[in-house]
């Protein structure tokens, strides 16, 4: 199943609120997962079953979102936030990942 | 807390086979899915498989033909061998946890593969 994140790279300021959107090619009902990387990091889950916030990540990222349309939102970008943001799919295998958006500094 | 550790050789002739091993501390291996994803430098994530109970395995049908996963229980380990490498399989390899067989939850540092002769 095909994911598409967009944009592709998003600039932004400490405070901001952004939003990140991944389409997938076909519905998944709510089986999407997003995933923070830094440089040289693994990527770090932060949510799962489309909104469901991993223990110990910050309630400014929620997500929403089913079928096929889904959204991370940062509520004010913090400046440990800049970092590359992928969806990932698991309704069906092969699991499969969005391109990447790249939250970069304005 | 769980935590895993890839190693393995970070240099692969091409032709030959990459093989990459992965130890798992603070949890048992037993009842829990086991993934690899690779990203090529620069570039996405690539889901390879998964393996459960040494006898479950599901790969991805891009890599099925030259993938084999296995699991030693009694080391806390699990395993990737990639059979043909070319220079397209260069990429940091991660294992991971597969909770519910679906959600990546805890990964490895990742270990940096590169083929070349």
């Amino acid at each position: 199943i095909q994911l598409t994140q967009s944009p592709s790279s998003l600039p932004a300021s400490v405070g901001d609120r952004v939003t990140i959107t991944c389409r997938a090619g076909q519905g998944i009902s709510s089986a999407l997962a997003w995933f923070q990387q830094k440089p040289g990091k693994a990527p770090k889950l932060l949510i799962y079953d489309a909104s469901t916030l991993e223990s110990g990540v910050p309630s400014r990222f929620s997500g929403s979102g089913s079928g096929t349309d889904f959204i991370l939102t940062i509520s004010s970008v913090q400046p440990e936030d800049f970092a590359i943001y992928y969806c990932q799919q698991f309704k069906s295998y092969p699991i499969t990942f969005g391109q990447g958006t790249r939250l970069e500094i304005k | 807390q769980v935590q895993l550790h890839e190693s393995g050789p970070g240099l692969v002739k091409p032709s030959e086979t990459l093989s990459l091993t992965c130890t798992v501390s603070g949890g048992s291996i037993g009842y829990y899915y086991w993934s690899w994803i690779r990203q090529p430098p620069g570039k996405g994530l690539e889901w390879i498989g998964y393996i459960y109970d040494n006898d479950n395995t599901n790969y991805n049908p891009s890599l099925k033909s030259r993938v084999t996963m296995s699991l030693d229980t009694s080391k806390n380990q699990f395993s990737l061998r990639l059979t043909s490498v070319t220079a397209a399989d260069t990429a940091v390899y991660y294992c991971a946890r597969l909770w519910r067989a679906t959600t990546l939850d805890y990964w490895g540092q990742g270990a940096l593969v590169t083929v070349s002769s």
